[in-house]
Order: C-alpha cells, then sequence, then structure tokens
C-alpha cells in the first residue's frame, strides 16, 4: 500500500545535539511538507519542497534544515539552534488533491 | 495573510448527540476548505473538502459547507459515535504551488470526546 512512513516513532535528544527525522513516501508525490504540532498551537510548516533538489522556509524555519536528494524522502534536522526542540513533528506529501500525512515523531529533549 | 479560527474545546458529548464545530476563515481570493481528523498519537486523516462557495463535503456521517457570504465551513454530524474522538482540524489552502501541490493553513484543532 502506499503511504508515508515517519521514523523512529519517539525520539529524545540531549541539548546541543543534531538529530534527524526521516520521511520515506512511495506515492510518486512531488511536494513534501514538514509541520510541527504543539499543544493549542495547530499545525506550523517548518519546511515544505515541490520538486528534487529545491526546498523553501515555511513559518517556523529557524533551527531547522532539510534536504531534498531524492523524490521519496525529505529528512528534516533539528539543530542544536532550535531552542526549544520538544513538539510532535508531521511530514506529508501532496499530490492531486489532498495532503498524506505520515504518523509523526514524538521528540523530547532531554 | 491567511488565517482558520475553530471554536476552543474541550467538547464533550454523549453518544448520539449533535455535533457542531464552528470555522471561519481570513484569506484572499478563493480558497478550498478542509477539515482533518486526528486520532491519539496518529497523522491527520483528510475528512471532507469543499473547493467553492457553497459546496458541501460530506464524509462518514460528518458534512460542512462552504459559505463565502459568512466565510465559514463549520462541521456537523447528526449523532456521533465514540469512535469519533479526536481533535478536529479546519484547514484552508489558495496557495497553489504549481499545479495540484499547495500549503495549508490550519486552525488550532478541536479535540471532541464522545461519551457512552
Amino acid at each position: 500500500d502506499g503511504g508515508i512512513t515517519q521514523s523512529p516513532k519517539y525520539l529524545f535528544r540531549k541539548e546541543g545535539q543534531n538529530v534527524t527525522l526521516s520521511c520515506e513516501q512511495n506515492l510518486n508525490h512531488d511536494a513534501m511538507y514538514w509541520y510541527r504540532q504543539d499543544p493549542g498551537q495547530g499545525l506550523r510548516l517548518i519546511y515544505y519542497s515541490q520538486i528534487v533538489n529545491d526546498f523553501q522556509k515555511g513559518d517556523i524555519a529557524e533551527g531547522y534544515s532539510v534536504s531534498r536528494e531524492k523524490k521519496e524522502s525529505f529528512p528534516l534536522t533539528v539543530t542544536s539552534a532550535q531552542k526549544n526542540p520538544t513538539a510532535f513533528y508531521l511530514c506529508a506529501s501532496a499530490g492531486g488533491y489532498g495532503y498524506t500525512f505520515g504518523s509523526g515523531t514524538r521528540l523530547t529533549v532531554v | 495573510g491567511n488565517s482558520v479560527t475553530q471554536m476552543e474545546g474541550p467538547v464533550t458529548l454523549s453518544e448520539e448527540a449533535f455535533l457542531t464545530i464552528n470555522c471561519t476563515y481570513t484569506a484572499t481570493g478563493y480558497p478550498s476548505l478542509f477539515w482533518y481528523v486526528q486520532y491519539p498519537g496518529e497523522g491527520l486523516q483528510l475528512l471532507l473538502k469543499a473547493t467553492k462557495a457553497d459546496d458541501k463535503g460530506s464524509n462518514k456521517g460528518f458534512e460542512a459547507t462552504y459559505r463565502k457570504e459568512t466565510t465559514s465551513f463549520h462541521l456537523e454530524k447528526g449523532s456521533v459515535q465514540v469512535s469519533d474522538s479526536a481533535v478536529y482540524f479546519c484547514a484552508l489552502s489558495d496557495d497553489f504551488i504549481g499545479g495540484s501541490n499547495y500549503k495549508l493553513t490550519f486552525g488550532k484543532g478541536t479535540l471532541l470526546t464522545v461519551n457512552p
């Protein structure tokens, strides 16, 4: 079945460390997105990519980085510059007329 | 800029009660409107959508009508079930980034709990 796979489901990071969240899709979608979800805040767009080797900043890109070397993959790195990284991170892809979301990664700073 | 405002939760109902979750929006142009549902610990799933004024989206007993005059897209269900307990997000898009790809703006979400 086609879909989006995010891994890991839970991730713990020490202060000052970079961590990378994986997002893979087999839907043949061109566009991919990363959202951050905080309680009571809804979803906020971090980065998005319309095509391989190209990506754009969203509303809260500071402290994050991405790459898009393959159509299927859009990893997100949470750098040590992100001051408050504890959150639920959702990856999505878009094709046709809708988004497909992954099941999310919950990142906790310890 | 674009924005979506949802009624604040949480909303607690008894099984078979009538549900309304209000959603209003601000956008330039003619946005498409969506309702997404998120079950605990999962990603979001598209529940229904409407792409132009007066369109009604419907799915699994849920309905919402695109009202341009009131800039609203309220979600309704006539008889909720325990399995409908989830967080519901209203969203809009008027950014078409080439072809079918676009950016969504989400409301803050409304937690619905349905008790037996």
